[in-house]
């Protein structure tokens, strides 16, 4: 069946880095584009970045851009979130997300989240 | 990218139908079908209800409808049941070829 599962959370000082995965199965991961999606202790859902089937696009939310970079590995069936110079308020629960295009488009499957907290 | 406006809560009796409104602009939803809706239950990851404006997934009640007019869509959940208490998120594909979310509606079953 269709999985995605993230890892790579923790608690992080601000302007510090981490990276994220998500480590996709039970699909052809190179056929579809995979977006990231956060939510802030108790706040709603932000969407945060997409990357193409092949990699060869990208796209941002405003605050993220210029400092998160969103990347996959086909060969492995990995979505990749790298994210640089942290603030406070990139704290949230980070969900990566499968897009479905055949039967219109809209993002079918989730995983469980990867909290990051970024504090001092 | 500023949120899509939704109404903060919503509320109806068990039977009743609810309608939840997903304001944006001609820049999103104004433009594009690619409006979907997303129910969130506390502590879990959301659920796709609706896609591509008023398409209902596989295993979805038909009691999930959506619709747009403009540069709003709106979810209509009808015959309310105490199962469909949680957050609904709008979504929508903007022409900057990225994603924006609605503000979000807790759905209340008194």
């Amino acid at each position: 069946q269709v999985q995605v599962v993230e890892s790579g959370g923790g608690v992080v000082q601000p302007g510090r880095s981490l990276r994220l995965s998500c480590a996709a199965s039970g699909f052809t991961f190179s056929n579809y584009g995979m977006h990231w999606v956060r939510q802030a202790p108790g706040k709603g859902l932000e969407w945060v970045a997409v990357i193409w089937f092949d990699g060869s696009n990208e796209y941002y939310a405003d605050a993220v851009k210029g400092r998160f970079t969103i990347s996959r590995d086909n060969s492995k069936s990995t979505l990749y979130l790298q994210m640089n110079s942290l603030r406070a308020e990139d704290t949230a629960v980070y969900y990566c997300a499968r897009e479905e295009y055949r039967y219109g488009y809209h993002f079918d499957h989730w995983g469980q989240g990867t909290l990051v907290t970024v504090s001092s | 990218q500023s949120a899509l406006t939704q109404p903060p809560s919503v509320s109806g009796s068990p039977g009743q139908s609810v309608t939840i409104s997903c304001t944006g602009t001609s820049s999103d939803v104004g433009s594009y079908n690619r409006v979907s809706w997303y129910q969130q239950p506390p502590g879990t990851a959301p659920k796709v209800m609706i896609y591509e404006v008023s398409h209902r997934p596989s295993g979805v009640p038909d009691r999930f409808s959506g619709s747009k007019s403009g540069n709003t869509a709106s979810l209509t959940i009808s015959g309310l049941q105490a199962e469909d208490e949680a957050d609904y998120y709008c979504n929508s594909y903007t022409s900057s070829s990225t994603y924006v979310f609605g503000t979000g509606t807790k759905v209340t079953v008194l």
